[in-house]
């Protein structure tokens, strides 16, 4: 089965307002997070990723957030912009792979 | 350096062509991946290579043929590949999972079957 699942595929939020995307894994033994972002005709850039010994980590306008209980990890993009507008895809590693989320869309309207 | 260089940026080939795609990184990282991307799916792995040797092949086909010459370098060796190939590939360089460090990607070549 998918190691990560991300729901829902498309996200729109106006500029100025917050977006959180959401990830749910099946592995419990998981301990590294990452969070991926692909503008079109671009390369999966890494913005954030966090480990299990850690519940949040923050890098200026996004953040990570873990729950280990729940087994689901959230990305938080505060004040969003234009360029904030991609692909954004989870991913967790196991067994010497990283396997992706189906990814969502971000739009931000201006 | 946080880079990771794929070339060539644009590839067309035809079903009988012999093409390869290259991918180097000077991070030191031990660890390279090649994955397959289609239009509006995520990246699906290809190939695994850890310390030059390779560890993972996702089952697939023998027209795709990786290689790790170095711990800098990979390439991808294409024959015979079927329209349904055309995707961007991308390659991805990591110092290790294990140690919780993400994985950086090329630019990807894009390719095109004809």
């Amino acid at each position: 089965g998918e190691n990560v699942e991300q729901h829902p595929s498309t996200l729109s939020v106006q500029e100025g307002d917050s977006a959180v995307i959401k990830c749910t894994y099946s592995d419990s033994a998981s301990n590294y997070f990452p969070w991926y972002k692909q503008e079109l005709g671009k390369r999966p850039q890494l913005i954030i990723d966090i480990r299990s010994n850690v519940g949040e980590k923050k890098d200026q306008r996004i953040a990570v957030t873990l729950n280990k209980t729940a087994k689901h990890f959230s990305l938080h993009i505060t004040e969003t912009q234009p360029e904030d507008s991609a692909v954004y895809f989870c991913a967790t590693p196991k067994g010497g792979k990283l396997t992706f989320g189906k990814g969502i869309t971000l739009s931000v309207r201006p | 350096d946080t880079e990771v260089t794929q070339t060539p940026k644009h590839l067309v080939m035809g079903m009988t062509n012999k093409k390869s795609l290259k991918c180097e990184q000077h991070m030191g990282h031990r660890a390279m991946y090649w994955y397959k991307q289609k239009a509006k799916k995520p990246p699906e792995l290809m190939f695994v290579y850890s310390y030059e040797k390779l560890s993972i092949n996702e089952s697939v086909p023998s027209r795709f043929s990786p290689e790790c010459p170095n711990s800098s370098l990979l390439n991808l060796h294409l024959h015979a590949l079927q329209p349904e190939d055309s995707a961007l590939y991308l390659c991805a360089s990591s110092q290790s999972f294990i140690r919780g460090r993400g994985a950086f990607f090329g630019q990807g070549t894009r390719l095109t079957v004809v």
